[in-house]
């Protein structure tokens, strides 16, 4: 089954220095997006990045797309402590319905 | 600015009770999403809704499960007979098309 796996699982810095984190999925994708979780909250929609795009840029954030290589990157430059979050990709199953399949999350923890 | 919102925000319930888990949806979206999220694990796909029928469901979604939009603004999540593996957050989402969702907070559902 289609899956999006971010690496890496967790990611440590310090403030104002960048983040990146990845993710490599298994089928072909219509689009790909990016979300943060704060703990134990909901899902915050980032960044939607369509197969036909390679780069896109909102704000601090910046998201590749590879469909070659199935993967994806996401970097936030000048991290702030209040970016502390999860983070996830996610890919819509291409099947013709509305199904979104998220990855097990980079956890990030950015120190003041 | 309009959000999604839940109810009730944590529901305790014994095994083999049924559920019903309230969402109200952004007002102008037309798709409409369930997901879980097990403790400490990634967020899944539980079932697609959209035009007043499921659009795409998961494995996970059984027969124990069922949806419903009673009227135009409510979105129920109804489980039947909970078992313990069911205690989870769940989410509801909605999305003015097929791609960017909005979450909602969560209901945290323990089973007991």
């Amino acid at each position: 089954s289609q899956q999006g796996e971010e690496d890496p699982q967790a990611l440590s810095i310090q403030e104002g220095e960048n983040a990146t984190m990845n993710c490599s999925y298994k089928t072909s994708i219509n689009n790909l997006q990016w979300y943060r979780q704060n703990s134990g909250r909901g899902l915050v929609h980032l960044i939607l990045i369509r197969s036909n795009e390679r780069e896109k840029h909102s704000g601090r954030l910046r998201v590749t797309l590879d469909t070659s290589k199935k993967s994806s990157s996401l970097l936030i430059t000048a991290s702030r402590a209040a970016d502390t979050a999860s983070y996830f990709c996610a890919t819509d199953g291409n099947t013709g319905g509305f199904k979104t399949i998220f990855g097990a999350g980079t956890r990030l923890f950015v120190k003041a | 600015e309009p959000e999604v919102t839940q109810t009730p925000s944590h529901q305790v319930t014994q095994m083999g009770q049924e559920v019903i888990l309230r969402c109200v949806p952004i007002s102008n979206h037309l798709y409409f999403y369930w997901y879980r999220q097990i403790l400490g694990q990634k967020v899944e796909f539980l079932v697609s809704f959209y035009n007043n029928e499921i659009s795409e469901k998961s494995e996970i979604f059984d027969d124990q499960f069922s949806v419903e939009r009673p009227d135009g603004s409510n979105f129920t999540l109804k489980i039947r007979s909970t078992k313990l593996e069911d205690s989870a957050m769940y989410f509801c989402a909605s999305g003015i098309s097929g791609y960017e969702q909005y979450f909602g907070p969560g209901t945290r559902l323990t089973v007991t």
